[in-house]
């Protein structure tokens, strides 16, 4: 079964840009949880969607988005980049959000403003 | 807002030794659940333990074990018979109980552990 994929796995944007990074979770997995990775800062938690609806919200700003396809599959954007927005983003995928569930993580997109 | 400390930067160990990774959290609630995840060089998070807050037996899986402290709101992770490939970062995470069916973590600074042959 493959695992979380995340693409791209690297990306050089431009100040002012916006980005979309994308998550597929292993097969049969509804939730998909989003988490920005910084030196400074450490594992920050973005959103979670489930089902395709938004069931949690980290403290970020409105800047950054997200969303979740029918088929599982969600995708997370930042408009209007910041340098502070350099970051390994990290996607994770559960069975199940009903319950405890074992997060599965993919390798992560690490982004990088110029 | 719950809160997850690890307050050793940085660890090393010899190779077949014994090393205990620290964390402490901050929280009012009753029913939680804590992990420790591993982060290599691929960046990939993997789960390496975990522990219900209502469960008072420490949580064991194969070398590792936790020390887990309710009282104290400690929960260490004890890694035994040291192997190259268990260098890594290790993350200590706490679920909340009381947030649905949600999957968020709130995750410690972390502790890179080295392994010397």
């Amino acid at each position: 079964k493959a695992g979380v994929t995340q693409t791209p796995r690297y990306l050089i944007k431009t100040r002012g840009q916006q980005v979309t990074l994308s998550c597929s979770p292993i097969s049969g997995h509804r939730s998909v949880s989003w988490y920005q990775q910084t030196p400074g800062q450490g594992l920050q938690f973005l959103f979670e969607y489930f089902s395709e609806t938004q069931r949690n919200k980290g403290n970020f700003p409105g800047r950054f988005s997200g969303r979740q396809f029918s088929n599982s599959r969600s995708e997370m954007n930042v408009s209007t980049l910041e340098l502070g927005d350099s970051a390994l983003y990290l996607c994770a995928s559960s069975l199940d959000g009903g319950t405890v569930r074992k997060l599965f993580f993919g390798s992560g997109t690490q982004l990088s403003v110029l | 807002a719950q809160t997850v400390t690890q307050s050793q930067p940085e660890m090393s160990v010899q190779e077949a030794e014994t090393v205990t990774l620290s964390c402490t959290y901050d929280t009012s609630e009753s029913d939680y659940y804590l992990f420790w995840y591993k982060q290599p060089p691929s960046r990939q998070m993997i789960l390496v333990i975990r522990q219900e807050a209502y469960k008072q037996q420490n949580a064991t899986e194969n070398r590792f074990s936790v020390n887990f402290q309710k009282a104290a709101k400690s929960f260490s992770l004890k890694i035994s018979d040291s192997q190259l490939g268990d260098a890594a970062m290790y993350f200590c995470a706490y679920r909340s109980g009381a947030q649905g069916g949600s999957e968020k973590l709130v995750f410690g600074k972390g502790t890179k552990l080295t392994v010397n042959p």
